[in-house]
């Protein structure tokens, strides 16, 4: 079992919609929490980054981690097709490599 | 804002040879991190240095070598060449105490062996 699963999708949505990504990760020496966003054949792009449960907000886009359940969310509010991209959860502690989700494809349609 | 830069962006090779990817942290970053992604993967950790010192080591082959320089820029050496080498190749940089405890990565080399 990976340490970090992540839903695996695709998914696909309406322009404008509401999307909603979720992890859940089994190592509890995790320390912080990332959301990247990778487009097709380019390198990860760090969307946001949490090193506590709670919320955080950025623009569009919302990470909730909740380490009581070991559970990572990212929404995003009023998709855009310029998001369509695969959207990968990773956590991490100090130095150590990451642990990666299996990624989500999401297709916002216009 | 500087980024981390990766060389080259493509890459072609016969199996059984060798290649060498490069990459350059961001400045003052201490620590830099290699990753290998096959097509619809995520990305698997090879090897990590610190301080110019090996700090971690993942699922990298035996036929695959790496080591950080004096200016902090990392090469990965791969030798012996196989079909299955073929994926993108990122390298991540970080730096502790910043206050932001993550890893910016770089656009990737796309590894190609034919």
């Amino acid at each position: 079992q990976k340490e970090v699963e992540q839903d695996p999708g695709p998914l696909s949505v309406p322009e404008g919609a509401i999307v909603s990504l979720n992890c859940t990760y089994s190592n509890s020496a995790f320390q912080y929490f990332m959301w990247y966003r990778q487009y097709s054949r380019k390198g990860p792009e760090l969307l946001m980054y949490t090193y506590s449960s709670g919320n955080k907000e950025d623009g569009r886009f919302t990470a909730q981690v909740d380490k009581s359940s070991k559970y990572i969310s990212l929404f995003i509010r009023d998709s855009q097709p310029s998001d369509s991209a695969t959207y990968l959860c990773a956590s991490g502690t100090g130095r150590r490599a990451l642990t990666f989700g299996s990624g989500t494809r999401l297709q916002v349609q216009p | 804002a500087a980024g981390v830069i990766q060389s080259p962006r493509h890459l072609i090779k016969e199996k059984r040879e060798t290649a060498t990817l490069k990459c350059y942290p961001i400045p003052r970053h201490d620590t830099v991190y290699w990753y290998q992604q096959g097509p619809g993967q995520d990305p698997q950790f090879l090897i990590s240095f610190y301080e110019k010192m090996q700090s971690d080591k993942g699922s990298i082959p035996d036929r695959f070598s790496a080591q950080q320089f004096s200016d902090y820029h990392s090469e990965l050496n791969m030798s012996s060449l196989e079909l299955g080498d073929s994926a993108l190749y990122f390298c991540a940089s970080y730096k502790g105490g910043s206050g932001q405890e993550t890893q910016y990565f770089g656009p990737g080399t796309r590894l190609l062996v034919l």
